[in-house]
């Protein structure tokens, strides 16, 4: 069975501080990956997807993600974060030919103005 | 850009009523999911539907049914409602297996 682990739970940071967040996956195959965004009371966002190519993804609002094969992990990076970040972050993975999405649990990201 | 959309946005039941809940995706996508987030929770995959078939199945209770109609729009069945059914239930549409575009969720309390 699949699973996705992201590391940290909560993470605080101030405006302009540069942000990675963590995420590793089991999966025996092929995978695609993602990140969503959670903003506090709405749906879930994509934030960029990785499927093949480029291990370097680039998404919407700045963020970025590495795909490294070798080390089964897939984490997100954002330069300068700006307040409205502040959100929870997911980390997705599907196997190539499957439908079901697994999640990690989330980070909590807090920017402090 | 058309969104998946779905209704009821917020619905109350007591234990052992049902609920249905439904999903419209964006037009042209031919797959409809299902997901539950409890408070606090990661999403939770429930159930698939491509072209109107069953695609794939997690963990849904026996107690929900969903379907994917003609026009796409699906609808998730649930009786013998539960406290514990009580969370936001998202439907998510693809093109076939392609990356999944989420709707904004409806939240059931059941009391």
């Amino acid at each position: 069975a699949q699973s996705v682990s992201q590391h940290n739970h909560h993470v605080i940071l101030s405006e302009a501080a540069s942000l990675e967040l963590g995420c590793n996956y089991s999966y025996g195959g092929t995978v695609n990956l993602f990140w969503y965004v959670q903003y506090p009371g709405q749906h879930l966002q994509l934030l960029l997807k990785y499927f093949s190519g480029d291990p370097l993804v680039k998404g919407i609002k700045g963020f970025e993600a590495e795909f490294i094969k070798s080390k089964f992990s897939f984490n997100l990076r954002k330069p300068s974060v700006q307040w409205s970040d502040t959100a929870e972050y997911f980390c997705a993975v599907k196997g190539a030919g499957s439908y079901q999405l697994t999640f990690g649990k989330g980070t909590k990201l807090s920017v402090i103005p | 850009a058309a969104g998946v959309i779905q209704s009821p946005r917020h619905l109350i039941k007591e234990k052992r009523e049902t609920a249905t809940l439904k999903c419209y995706p964006i037009p042209r996508h031919d797959t409809v999911y299902w997901y539950q987030q409890g408070p606090g929770q990661d999403p939770q995959f429930l159930i698939s539907f491509y072209e109107k078939m069953q695609s794939d199945k997690g963990s849904i209770p026996d107690r929900f049914s969903a379907q994917q109609f003609s026009d796409y729009h699906s609808e998730l069945n649930m009786s013998s409602l539960e406290l514990g059914d009580s969370a936001l239930y998202f439907c998510a549409s693809s093109l076939v297996r392609y990356e999944q575009y989420f709707g904004p969720g409806t939240r059931l309390t059941v009391t």
